[in-house]
């Protein structure tokens, strides 16, 4: 079992509308969630970051964390065109601090 | 703020030279620093840990003698790839992570490397 899985996609979804991305863990003990963009060609950006159960709102952009679930999402409200790119998923574990582990990522596609 | 600057942006090269990328956390310390690796249409793969004044720690598969990583200051790591050969060819991305708690690492633009 992978330890952090994502729906490789792509997932589409049209102009202004709510894009949803979700990820699993396996690890019971993962302490520090984070939400990445990656536009082709580029390094990864931090859109969000988040530790604690429940929802956190950063402008278009929302993570929701579920621990007992052991799932992490993301929503993107008036979805963009810009908004296209690949959203990896990521998190620490707690026998190894700091080092993140990636899932493998969602490509979104935001259609006219 | 947490601007990191990687440099180069590309490298082509011939098979059998050595190449160095660097690091920099620009607006703050970095005691740690990560390099990872990532092929096309595949997630990041992390390297190796780099932490300022000690040797690297790197990830299970990852020859450290041909991945040279250098930590020498709080504000700058580098990567040094030995003997490039085609296989090596890759996007390589560096991140630093800033200090205290639960901080989240971020990424310099990457350096593409094409050893022809």
């Amino acid at each position: 079992q992978k330890e952090v899985e994502q729906n490789s996609g792509p997932l589409s979804v049209p102009e202004g509308a709510i894009a949803s991305l979700n990820c699993t863990y396996s690890d019971r003990g993962s302490q520090s969630f984070f939400w990445y963009r990656q536009y082709s060609g580029k390094s990864p950006e931090l859109i969000m970051s988040i530790y604690s159960n429940g929802d956190k709102e950063d402008g278009r952009f929302t993570a929701q964390l579920n621990k007992a679930s052991q799932y992490v999402s993301l929503l993107i409200r008036d979805s963009q065109p810009s908004d296209s790119a690949t959203y990896l998923c990521a998190v620490t574990l707690p026998e190894t601090a700091s080092k993140l582990t990636f899932g493998t990522g969602t490509r979104l596609q935001v259609t006219l | 703020g947490a601007v990191v600057s990687q440099h180069p942006s590309r490298v082509i090269c011939k098979s059998g030279t050595s190449v160095k990328i660097e690091c920099r956390s620009l607006d703050f310390q970095a005691t740690t620093m990560f390099w990872y690796r990532q092929f096309p249409k595949q997630s990041l793969m992390l390297m190796a840990t780099s932490n300022e004044g000690s040797k690297a720690t790197y990830e299970q598969g990852v020859e450290k003698d041909k991945f040279l990583i250098n930590h020498a200051s709080l504000t700058l790591s580098t990567l040094t790839v030995t003997s490039a050969h085609p296989e090596d060819s890759s996007f390589y991305i560096c991140s630093a992570l800033g200090q205290g708690a639960r901080q989240p690492q971020h990424f310099g633009d990457g350096t593409r490397l094409s050893i022809l």
